[in-house]
């Protein structure tokens, strides 16, 4: 199975910053089939990204998918406090599809 | 407004089992495929199951393939999970979640919604 590695694990950041989170896959993630999730304490995890690029309905564009292969990146611009959450990448490509392990976005 | 609420969790000795419910609202339940997600304490998210919009295809993960069934009722629009030989490697968070297609392939596809969870504690 893909294992995804997701860097940093804990990602400490001012608002009106700019967040950078990693999602590698030991193998090629077929047709870029990948997603990104945000989860907060005691919620629902919310669909960002799908398809390494598409934003979800009703996500803000500050929320930005990228890459191909093995190496994709959520980009999260003009960090707002609300943005505090746990963010997996998931691959969906290749059975049995995998999540990562989670970045922890904190906002000063 | 989609919904997705899920119910049956609990505690449960070891070699036992329980059957989860996920009630959906705010959409055409045969119209979507439908899956299980888990997260234990302290790891990841972890597929468990998913079952198609017609319920006619039906895939699991390795570690609860043979014990867990997945299926579905359109009158009641709702999703069940019926686990047994629970061990305590089954403890974790159950979440339901909705593909936004109804017919999934190899039972891969990402989720649009989810539900909030269940807490399954496998303990003797």
């Amino acid at each position: 199975e893909i294992v995804l590695t997701q860097s940093p694990g804990t990602l400490s950041l001012s608002p009106g910053e700019r967040a950078d989170l990693s999602c590698r896959a030991s193998q090629s993630v077929i047709s870029s089939y990948l997603a990104w999730y945000q989860r907060k304490p005691g919620q629902a995890p919310r669909l960002l990204i799908y398809g390494a690029s598409s934003r979800a309905t009703g996500i803000p564009d500050r929320f930005s998918g990228r890459g191909s292969g093995t190496d994709f990146t959520l980009t999260i611009s003009r960090l707002e406090p609300e943005d505090s959450a746990v963010y997996y990448c998931q691959q969906y490509g290749s059975s049995p599809q995998t999540f990562g392990q989670g970045t922890k976005l904190e906002i000063k | 407004e989609v919904q997705l609420l899920e119910s049956g969790g609990g505690l449960v000795q070891p070699g036992g089992s329980l059957r989860l419910s996920c009630a959906a609202s705010g959409f055409i339940f045969t119209s979507y495929s439908m899956t299980w997600v888990r997260q234990a304490p302290g790891k990841g998210l972890e597929w468990v199951s998913s079952i198609s919009g017609s319920g006619g295809a039906t895939y699991y993960a390795d570690s609860v393939k043979g014990r867990f069934t997945v299926s579905r009722d359109p009158s009641k629009k709702t999703m069940y999970l019926q686990m047994t030989s629970l061990s305590a490697e089954d403890t974790a968070v159950y979440h339901c979640a909705k593909t936004p297609h109804p017919r999934i392939l190899g039972g891969t596809d990402y989720f649009d919604y989810w539900g909030q969870g269940t807490l399954v504690t496998v303990s003797s």
